[in-house]
């Protein structure tokens, strides 16, 4: 059990620009989550995976964010025409499908808009 | 819809001191309720949790009474510790509507003097 892995852990990149961050979670994990938190506040829930089915995405924070996760194991984020304001730490986490479990947390990648 | 209220931070203690930190929510349905704290420079990881009325959280030192008449769920700590300095989060999970959606607060930051 490695844990949960983000890659990349910073990523800075200029206003207009594409991002993608990647999360690989616990290996017998189902559920996969995606968080954003910025400074001073809680994780802000954006989308979750159960296998393979995103269950849950209409908290995306707009239509230029997207998740996927085409093998039910790995998951990508993506953020299009990045914006200042999308400059937070992007977090993973995973969790057993066997009911209200406790989520395990990725490092998160901290994105930089310029 | 669910939501998680923390109490206002930083919460400044000195070694020894007795801790609350104030955790009330708002859920439909009957919610896992969980601490999770957040070291310097580290990812969120579950302190402890409890996953129904009147049932008691402890590790660490640390415990909470899940409180369905004042819908709350309170941390406590008899005697903190400098290495107890971190950002605590009081988080929820229901399985209303077939949706997993763990919902965090803001978190509350407690600074531990020697």
């Amino acid at each position: 059990d490695t844990g949960v892995s983000q890659d990349p852990r910073h990523k800075i990149t200029k206003r207009g620009q594409n991002v993608t961050f990647r999360c690989d979670p616990i290996s017998e994990h189902n559920r996969l989550y995606w968080y954003r938190q910025t400074l001073g506040q809680g994780p802000e829930f954006l989308t979750y995976f159960q296998n393979e089915a995103q269950l849950e995405k209409s908290r995306l924070l707009s239509d230029r964010f997207s998740a996927e996760r085409p093998k039910g194991s790995f998951s990508t984020l993506e953020i299009q025409r990045t914006e200042q304001g999308d400059s937070a730490m992007y977090l993973c986490a995973s969790s057993l499908t066997s009911g209200l479990e406790k989520l395990f947390f990725g490092s998160g990648t901290q994105l930089s808009v310029l | 819809g669910n939501s998680v209220t923390q109490m206002e931070g930083p919460v400044t203690l000195s070694e020894e001191a007795f801790l609350t930190i104030n955790c009330t929510y708002t859920a439909t349905g009957y919610p896992s309720l969980f601490w999770y704290v957040q070291y310097p420079g580290e990812g969120l990881q579950l302190l402890l949790k409890a996953t129904k009325a009147d049932d008691k959280g402890s590790n660490k030192g640390f415990e909470a009474t899940y409180r369905k008449e004042t819908t709350s769920f309170h941390l406590e700590k008899g005697s903190v510790q400098v290495s107890d300095s971190a950002v605590y989060f009081c988080a929820l999970l229901t399985s209303s509507g077939g949706s997993y959606i763990p919902t965090f607060g803001r978190g509350t930051s407690l600074i531990v003097h020697p």
